[in-house]
């Protein structure tokens, strides 16, 4: 069965620090992978996507870049955090020849709850 | 004016009650509704699917599509406190997008 890893769970940054979120999908081959932030009261806001290695494609300009080194890892990362950076980040993936879930079957990991001071 | 409306509650039911939650949208191409399950820090999870118009019925759950309304629902009968959780619905045309979350509370 597939699974999905998502760390670190918790994490307190200062401003200005890095940030490094990864991810890792097990069971399945080629999936497309994304990232999302919920903030409270806002719902799901879809950050980054990605079809297969090296493939990044932004949904929001901001300060923060994603990466796929390899099939099944996906990172989200930051040079330098800021306060609206504060969230709930979620990992998720979905089938090959879904789009962006156009089927909208995204599985998603734990999540990890960022808080920048 | 946000794409997907959803009254974030909170809601809280006695166990037993029937929990009716609610979203309506605006763009008539999405296709594909959906309503996810989020336990507190937890990731959300897939709860019902649907396709276009109609209903749909899964054990306790009964989702409701009405694409001339632009009106989605989800039902709960006999909730129970394990339902309490955030209920996000999700729609999709090539993309996916989420309301906001329902939190709902089942009081034993």
């Amino acid at each position: 069965s597939q699974t999905i890893h998502q760390w670190p769970a918790t994490l307190v940054q200062p401003v200005g620090s890095p940030l490094s979120l990864e991810c890792t999908v097990e069971g399945t081959s080629n999936p497309n992978l994304y990232w999302y932030r919920q903030a409270a009261g806002r719902g799901l806001q879809l950050l980054f996507y990605s079809v297969g290695i090296g493939q990044i494609s932004s949904e929001v300009p901001q300060n923060l870049s994603a990466s796929r080194p390899q099939d099944r890892q996906f990172i989200l990362s930051s040079k330098k955090l800021l306060l609206s950076d504060s969230g709930f980040y979620l990992c998720a993936w979905s089938g090959l020849n879904q789009g962006v879930s156009n089927t909208g079957e995204l599985f998603f990991g734990e999540g990890s709850r960022l808080t920048v001071l | 004016q946000k794409e997907v409306e959803q009254d974030p509650g909170p809601l809280s039911v006695p166990e037993g009650a029937i929990v009716s939650l609610n979203c309506t949208y605006s763009n008539s191409a999405f296709q594909y509704f959906m309503w996810y399950r989020q336990y507190s820090r937890k990731g959300p999870e897939l709860l019902m699917y649907t396709y276009s118009s109609g209903n749909k019925e899964d054990g306790r759950f009964t989702a409701q599509v009405d694409k001339s309304s632009k009106y989605i629902s989800l039902f709960i009968r006999d909730s129970q406190p394990s339902d309490s959780a955030t209920y996000l619905c999700a729609m999709s045309d090539y993309k996916l997008s989420f309301g906001a979350g329902t939190t709902v509370t089942v009081r034993a």
